[in-house]
Parts: C-alpha cells; sequence; structure tokens
C-alpha cells in the first residue's frame, strides 16, 4: 500500500492569487495523479504528472490555470493559479502502487478543501 | 467513452436496514472496479476492489459484485449504522492505467 500526504489539508484564498498544493508519498511511484472534485460532483481527473516530463492534461484543463511539478518519485505539486469562486473545490491527489494496474487499489490522499472568496 | 453512473443519488434509511447501491458502466472491458467512501468534505477510503476475474468481494458488512456483460456492479450494506452515512462511488481505471473514472456518487444517510 501507499500513504499519501496533501498540505494544505483546507485553505480559503482571495480571488486573484495561487495556491500550492503538495503531495507526498511515503514510496516511489511512477505515475501521479490529480483530480478535482467541485461542490456536489464526482471526482474529475485534471492530469498526470510524470517524473522527469511535462504533465498530461485531461481535457478541459490547461497548464496555465493548473501547473503541475513533478521533482521525483514521491513528490508532486499542483497549483491553482489566479483562482476564482469556480476554482473551490477538493483537489485530490492519487498514485499507482507497484504491480499491475487492475490488481491493486488505487490510493488516495485525504485531500485539500479549496475555498476562494 | 467510458461512463459511470450511479443509482440512487440519494438514500435515506432507518439504522439496521440493509441496502443496496448500484453502479453502472458503459464500456464493459474495464480491468477492475473499485468502491470509496467519502465523508463530507474528506478525501477518499477504498472500500473493496473487484478484478474483472471475479464476481464479488467481501469485507465485513460490504459485499460488492460485479456483472461484466451488464456493466453493472452492487454495493450491498447489510445491517446499516449510523456511522454508514457518507457518499459512495464507484470508479473504473481507464485500460490498463490508474487514471479512474468516477460515478457520480450515491449520498447515503442512516438514522439511528
Amino acid at each position: 500500500s501507499a500513504v499519501i500526504s496533501q498540505k494544505p489539508s483546507r485553505d480559503i484564498c482571495q480571488r486573484g492569487t495561487s495556491l500550492t498544493i503538495q503531495c507526498q508519498v511515503d514510496s516511489q511511484v511512477t505515475m501521479m495523479f490529480w483530480y478535482r472534485q467541485q461542490p456536489g460532483q464526482s471526482l474529475t481527473l485534471i492530469a498526470t504528472a510524470n517524473q522527469g516530463s511535462e504533465a498530461t492534461y485531461e481535457s478541459g484543463f490547461v497548464i496555465d490555470k493548473f501547473p503541475i511539478s513533478r521533482p521525483n518519485l514521491t513528490f508532486s505539486t499542483l497549483t491553482v493559479s489566479n483562482m476564482s469562486p469556480e476554482d473551490s473545490s477538493i483537489y485530490l491527489c492519487s498514485v499507482d502502487p507497484p504491480g499491475t494496474p487492475g490488481n491493486t487499489e488505487a490510493f488516495f490522499g485525504q485531500g485539500t478543501r479549496l475555498t476562494v472568496v | 467513452k467510458q461512463e459511470v453512473t450511479q443509482i440512487p443519488a440519494a438514500l435515506s434509511v432507518p439504522e439496521g436496514e440493509n441496502l443496496v447501491l448500484n453502479c453502472s458502466f458503459t464500456d464493459s472491458a474495464i480491468y477492475n472496479l473499485q468502491w470509496f467512501r467519502q465523508d463530507p468534505g474528506k478525501g477518499l477510503t477504498s472500500l473493496l476492489l473487484i478484478q474483472s476475474s471475479q464476481r464479488e468481494q467481501t469485507s465485513g458488512r460490504l459485499n460488492a459484485s460485479l456483472d461484466k456483460s451488464s456493466g453493472r456492479s452492487t454495493l450491498y450494506i447489510a445491517a446499516s449504522q449510523p456511522g454508514d452515512s457518507a457518499t459512495y462511488l464507484c470508479a473504473v481505471p481507464t485500460s490498463g492505467t490508474y487514471k479512474y473514472i468516477f460515478g457520480t456518487g450515491t449520498r447515503l444517510k442512516v438514522l439511528a
């Protein structure tokens, strides 16, 4: 299993500012994923954070708005830039644990609850 | 494109009832299906993982079944308790990856 720590757990931010969310894993993993959960909605994948290369973004998400860093195999950051109230969401980090996809469960951090005022 | 839906969207039951949550997916070519629990404002807790070759998994009062051919999974909760109150999400990975597509969720409230 993998233990994932996210910081901060919650924050209230002013519109127009940026917030960087950190995700730390207790073991080396190949890929890390960032999800967004808007109020009352399910989770949507933002991007895949690849070590040593640029993140891969899903449709509807762009690097300028959600820049991602992946400096090593245990750490990633997601920045929410130029925030507006529509960015108020829970942001979650997930990793691919050792093993073949499909044979082991995915693990998620406890999330960062962001409120933009 | 895989789509995952859950029925009902919300459910309120008295304590002690057995209940069933439903999850449907449009593409049956899945590697696995995972059920999660989410408490308000919190992250996800993994409940059960069913691999594509399995038909069901059990953990305590929870039992999850999988019927790939019909694109359905059910989560059975026996003898529900107020502590079971949460949102339950099912999710399937896109082929060969850990990029999950989540269902719409079922908000469960168990009344004491």
